[in-house]
């Protein structure tokens, strides 16, 4: 079946390092790709998403590029601050069926 | 974008009680919602798939008769954790489905969950 498999964390990193974190998954077809963010004590909200391959998601500096060829879709943003300190959810989605979702990976940012 | 709300955010009941958590879309109608189930620092696992007027779907592992899930309206769904247990502690969340016609760009909306504590 369908699987996402995240990098295990935490991470923790200074402001201003760069991040990624990296995603992989396991699907039949071409499913579209997610990265939720939840912030503490919040519930999950779409941080970027893409639907074919080669596609690029982008939000809030953050960026995903969907590479069908390694059935990746790695998170990166080039300066962290210490408000993108959360845990972060790399997702898959096919029609007909419902989100499923890596492990999460906790990011931890110190000034 | 699209609403979901659930209700209560928290709840603390005694063991052996039932607890019922709310799941409505404000602003569409959701055909089919989910139920996700966050255990501390891991991933959310899907509990079960609901359609409006039938029966929930269950994935595997998960117990029908404790997590009871109603369905009953298009903005509606409910989870019922019977008989609770400090096993069943957790964080529970909810997620609609949007319709294709709502031209949104995600395809789940997520409510923003209900923690659950069993004394």
């Amino acid at each position: 079946g369908n699987s996402v498999t995240q990098m295990e964390g935490p991470v923790t990193l200074s402001e201003e390092a760069f991040l990624t974190i990296n995603c992989t998954y396991t699907a039949t077809g071409y499913p579209s790709l997610f990265w939720y963010v939840q912030y503490p004590g919040e519930g999950l909200q779409l941080l970027l998403k893409a639907t074919k391959a080669d596609d690029k998601g982008s939000n809030k500096g953050f960026e995903a590029t969907y590479r069908k060829e390694t059935t990746s879709f790695h998170l990166e943003k080039g300066s962290v601050q210490v408000s993108d300190s959360a845990v972060y959810f790399c997702a898959l989605y096919q029609a007909g069926t419902a989100l499923i979702f890596g492990k999460g990976t906790t990011l931890s940012v110190s000034s | 974008g699209a609403v979901v709300s659930q209700h209560p955010s928290r709840v603390i009941c005694k063991s052996g009680t039932s607890v019922k958590i709310e799941c409505r879309s404000l602003d569409f109608q959701a055909t089919t919602m989910f139920w996700y189930r966050q255990f501390p620092k891991q991933s959310l696992m899907l509990m079960a798939t609901s359609n409006e007027g039938s029966k929930a779907t269950y994935e595997q592992g998960v117990e029908k008769d404790k997590f009871l899930i109603n369905h009953a309206s298009l903005t509606l769904s409910t989870l019922t954790v019977t008989s609770a247990h400090p096993e069943d502690s957790s964080f529970y969340i909810c997620s609609a489905r949007v319709p294709r016609d709502r031209g949104l760009k995600e395809t789940q909306y997520f409510g923003p969950g209900t923690r659950l504590l069993v004394l």
